[in-house]
């Protein structure tokens, strides 16, 4: 079973502090993705990365930036967290090709005061 | 600008009948789809996917049809179970290109 686990299930941060979200999946897939989940917005892609070392902005990628050192982790960070901030963070991975789903990890409920 | 739209927020049920979430695209370059389920508290999980060559793809209780003219795409649950009560993210995606845009999500409720 393809396995993506986020280090945090909840996590709460003070503005201005710079954040963390870590991501690792098990079954050395090419791509990663962050995306995240408010309502009434759905999911919306912050980033992804389809190789180490290689990223590409998503839809919503301002305020945040990423990391991938290591084909299996990819790591959000949230240079100067803000209120806005606060949400539902998703981590996936996905093999390369057409019809690849993606598998997501359990999710990080991050709230920013 | 949302590419892919869900404009059903939310969709309850009878347990035992049928359930239909509709989902609707405007890129015509998307050809390939998925619906994902998730739980409250847990990451969607995939649930049935359909290529644009054909127009059906069915998986037990799980059928997805897909109306390439009209950029519309339907689930189709029969017989709807308590069990599925959860929210129901539409995607799609291009083919060779990994990124994949998401639906805002119908919250379905199937009540015994």
């Amino acid at each position: 079973d393809v396995k993506v686990t986020q280090s945090s299930r909840y996590l709460v941060k003070r503005t201005g502090e710079k954040v963390f979200l870590e991501c690792v999946q098990d079954m050395d897939h090419e791509n990663m993705f962050w995306y995240r989940q408010d309502p009434g917005l759905g999911l919306r892609l912050i980033y992804f990365s389809y190789d180490v070392k290689m990223k590409e902005k998503g839809d919503i990628p301002e305020g945040y930036s990423v990391s991938r050192e290591k084909k299996e982790r990819f790591s959000l960070i949230l240079e100067s967290a803000s209120t806005n901030q606060t949400s539902m963070y998703l981590c996936a991975s996905s093999l390369t090709g057409s019809y690849a789903e993606a598998f997501f990890g359990q999710g990080t409920r991050l709230t920013v005061v | 600008d949302q590419q892919v739209k869900q404009n059903s927020p939310s969709l309850s049920v009878q347990e035992g009948r049928i359930s239909i979430l509709n989902c609707d695209y405007t890129n015509s370059m998307f050809d390939y789809f998925l619906w994902y389920k998730k739980y409250p508290a847990e990451g969607p999980t995939f649930l049935i996917s359909i290529s644009s060559i054909k127009d059906k793809n069915e998986d037990g209780r799980f059928t997805v049809f897909l109306n390439k003219s009209a950029k519309h795409l339907s689930l189709h649950i029969v017989p709807s179970q308590p069990g599925d009560s959860a929210v129901y993210f539409c995607a799609a995606k291009t083919g060779g290109y990994q990124k994949v845009t998401f639906g805002t999500g119908t919250k379905l409720q199937v009540i015994p």
